[in-house]
């Protein structure tokens, strides 16, 4: 079974500032099945990235996503206020679904 | 436009059986296209994926809860249905639904959840 490991746990920035997210996979992975949420407080997940590198439908293209193997990333350009939320990465491998544990970007 | 829509009881008491219902609006449940899944978040916590189904009956459960889990559809009423049983304390959580798709198999449409608290 498949282990994403997401780093750092918490990340402190401000507003206008780059984001560097990583989901490091505990074995290769095939990065058509990796993707990244955003999850605001009291909110549903939403799909921000989908094949590692794909935009979702209506994400701002201050979102990006990169990587391959073991190590992939999720860079926010330059954060807006409603950029700082918690972010997960997710990867579909062998009928099973698997999720990070998650980034939170928060305010400095 | 896809909507989804969970409901089930808010309480349910430790040993017993949650159940919960996903109704699919503006798309249809039968779709050759589509897993449908449910996730849940204990409170404070991240994300863990129970189980997801697609309607021909194909099914997938996470093995951490595969012998208390049963998912259902329903195609004739556009629903998706979730049995966890028994139930503690640590199955507290908001439950989501959520479409997956067959070729990415990322989760591109979730309902809003609902919270269930497993309490006697």
């Amino acid at each position: 079974e498949i282990v994403l490991t997401q780093s750092p746990g918490t990340l402190s920035l401000s507003p206008g500032e780059r984001a560097t997210l990583s989901c490091r996979a505990s074995q290769s992975v095939s990065s058509t099945y990796l993707a990244w949420y955003q999850q605001k407080p009291g909110q549903a997940p939403r799909l921000l990235i989908y094949g590692a590198s794909s935009r979702a439908t209506g994400i701002p293209d201050r979102f990006s996503g990169s990587g391959s193997g073991t190590d992939f990333t999720l860079t926010i350009s330059r954060l807006e206020p409603e950029d700082f939320a918690v972010y997960y990465c997710q990867h579909y491998g062998s009928s099973l679904w698997t999720f990070g544990q998650g980034t939170r970007v928060e305010i400095k | 436009q896809l909507q989804l829509q969970e409901s089930g009881p808010g309480l349910v008491k430790p040993s017993e059986t949650l159940s919960l219902t996903c109704t699919v609006s503006g798309g249809a449940i039968s779709s050759s296209s589509y897993y449908w899944g449910w996730i849940r978040q204990p409170p404070g916590k991240g994300l863990e994926w129970i189980g997801s189904m697609h309607y021909s009956g194909s099914t997938y459960y996470n093995p951490s809860l595969k012998s208390r889990v049963t998912m259902s559809v329903d195609t004739s009423n556009n629903h998706l249905s979730l049995k966890l049983s028994p139930v503690t304390a640590a199955d507290t959580a908001v439950y989501y639904c959520a479409r997956q798709t067959t070729f990415y198999y990322c989760m591109d449409v979730w309902g809003k959840g609902t919270t269930v608290t497993v309490s006697s």
